[in-house]
């Protein structure tokens, strides 16, 4: 069964930085492109990040570019997004999507605040 | 950036009657040299991530229903639920991934008349 659970959300002040993680089982996470898609409370999806299954190709939203850094281990099946400079804009559900082609697996997410 | 652009933002249709959710992107999605629509539809339910239904802008994820149907091509495209059930009250999405940044529509709310 192909799994994606998302880690280390939390509580932040403006400012502050915080690595989100993403454990993935059930598929060959090597071979896959990986994304990740935010959701603020009430409101729509939007992408942050795409990472090639070998992290050569990477594209980052204008909304984050430059705060924000997608990398993935292979050899522990995990991706990753380390988020600098946090902003009150970037509350939000954090998700992690497996694909490029068909976006099919999507992790339950986890809940980043950021508030003063 | 391509812009998404759904219609209706919400819609209520009956019990076994049909729901059309219109997804229309700022320029074309299709690429010419294989005709594949970079286009996906998404069912959202509360407190839960999105659901992949249609990718392709056609062709069905394992498992969804067949009263899901995804068709369009180029610029303007739809998602049809057949036959309304209960379940399927939910937010819809629709989103390219045919250039980065990858977009995403606003949403459609679909709730039972």
């Amino acid at each position: 069964e192909v799994q994606l659970v998302e880690s280390g959300g939390g509580l932040i002040q403006p400012g502050g930085s915080l690595r989100l993680s993403c454990a993935a089982s059930g598929f060959s996470f090597s071979t896959y492109i990986m994304n990740w898609v935010r959701q603020a409370p009430g409101k729509g999806l939007e992408w942050i990040s795409y990472i090639s299954s070998s992290s050569t190709t990477i594209y980052y939203a204008d909304s984050v570019k430059g705060r924000f850094t997608i990398s993935r281990d292979n050899g522990k099946n995990s991706l990753y997004l380390q988020m600098n400079s946090l902003r009150d804009e970037d509350t939000a559900v954090y998700y992690c999507v497996r694909g490029s082609n068909s976006w099919d697996y999507w992790g339950q997410g986890t809940l980043v605040t950021v508030s003063s | 950036d391509i812009v998404m652009t759904q219609s209706p933002d919400s819609l209520a249709v009956s019990l076994g009657e049909r729901a059309t959710i219109k997804c229309k992107s700022s320029q074309s999605v299709l690429y010419s040299s294989n005709n594949n629509n970079y286009l996906g539809w998404y069912q959202q339910k509360p407190g839960q991530p999105p659901k992949l239904l249609i990718y392709w802008a056609s062709t069905r994820e394992s498992g969804v229903p067949d009263r899901f149907s995804g068709s369009g091509s180029g610029t303007d495209f739809t998602l049809t639920i057949s036959s309304l059930q209960a379940e399927d009250v939910a937010v819809y999405y629709c989103q390219q991934y045919y250039s980065t940044p990858y977009t995403f529509g606003q949403g459609t709310k679909l709730e039972i008349k």
